[in-house]
């Protein structure tokens, strides 16, 4: 099946700071999503993005499906931005295959 | 609120228990999902639902019993588990096929003692 890689795995930035994080599929994909997951386990969607770019306030994600790859890009980072950032893409059938995220903690 | 409910929260049960997992969806969708996520792990499909017939059983171990009465609800149900099934368990729903978007509800944290 399908690999999902996410890097880094961990994050550490003080307030304000801003951050790349990365997401490498190992084939073409029909569906990418990025989810926040925040410390009480809640699944927040921040993006639907199986190509181009996007951008929702401080957040804006890239993928380049020919390269096999997405960016997530967190700019001003906020306390509240602290949590673990998923990858998930779909390769067929409806089914979601989710990296293994990216621990972001930030400091005031 | 992403337009999908579970209940309960939290969950607490013994090897030798039966109890269920509910799961609703107020987004119109016609597909539903159950994932487990264990401490460290990445979320894991489990289940599959297309217009209330599944599509897709990934190896769960049969204590594991799901059930989609219509496309609003879903349930899992669970007997005789194991401590190693302790995990946050997700609903998830979409529209079926390629290229729509997933959205989860807020899990529930199982425990097994």
């Amino acid at each position: 099946g399908i690999q999902v890689e996410q890097s880094p795995p961990d994050l550490i930035l003080q307030e304000g700071a801003n951050s790349t994080l990365r997401c490498n599929f190992s084939d073409s994909v029909n569906n990418l999503q990025w989810f926040h997951q925040n410390p009480w386990g809640q699944l927040i969607n921040l993006f639907y993005i199986p190509s181009g770019t996007k951008q929702n306030g401080r957040l804006s994600a890239t993928t380049v499906a020919t390269e096999r790859y997405s960016l997530l890009y967190i700019s001003s980072s906020q306390t509240t931005d602290s949590g673990v950032y998923f990858c998930a893409v779909e390769s067929s059938g409806s089914r979601l295959t989710f990296g293994e995220g990216t621990q972001l903690t930030v400091n005031p | 609120e992403t337009g999908v409910t579970q209940t309960p929260r939290h969950l607490v049960m013994g090897m030798t228990n039966k109890k269920s997992l509910k799961c609703e969806q107020h987004l119109g969708h016609n597909a539903m999902y159950w994932y487990k996520q264990s401490a460290k792990k990445p979320l894991e499909l489990m289940f599959v639902y297309s217009l209330e017939e599944r599509v897709e059983n990934n190896s769960v171990p049969s204590r594991f019993s799901p059930e989609c009465p219509n496309s609003s609800h879903l349930f899992l149900h669970l007997h005789t588990l194991q401590p190693e099934d302790s995990a946050l368990y997700l609903c998830a729903s979409s529209q079926w096929g390629p290229s729509y978007e997933q959205y989860f509800g807020p899990g529930t944290r199982l425990t097994v003692t």
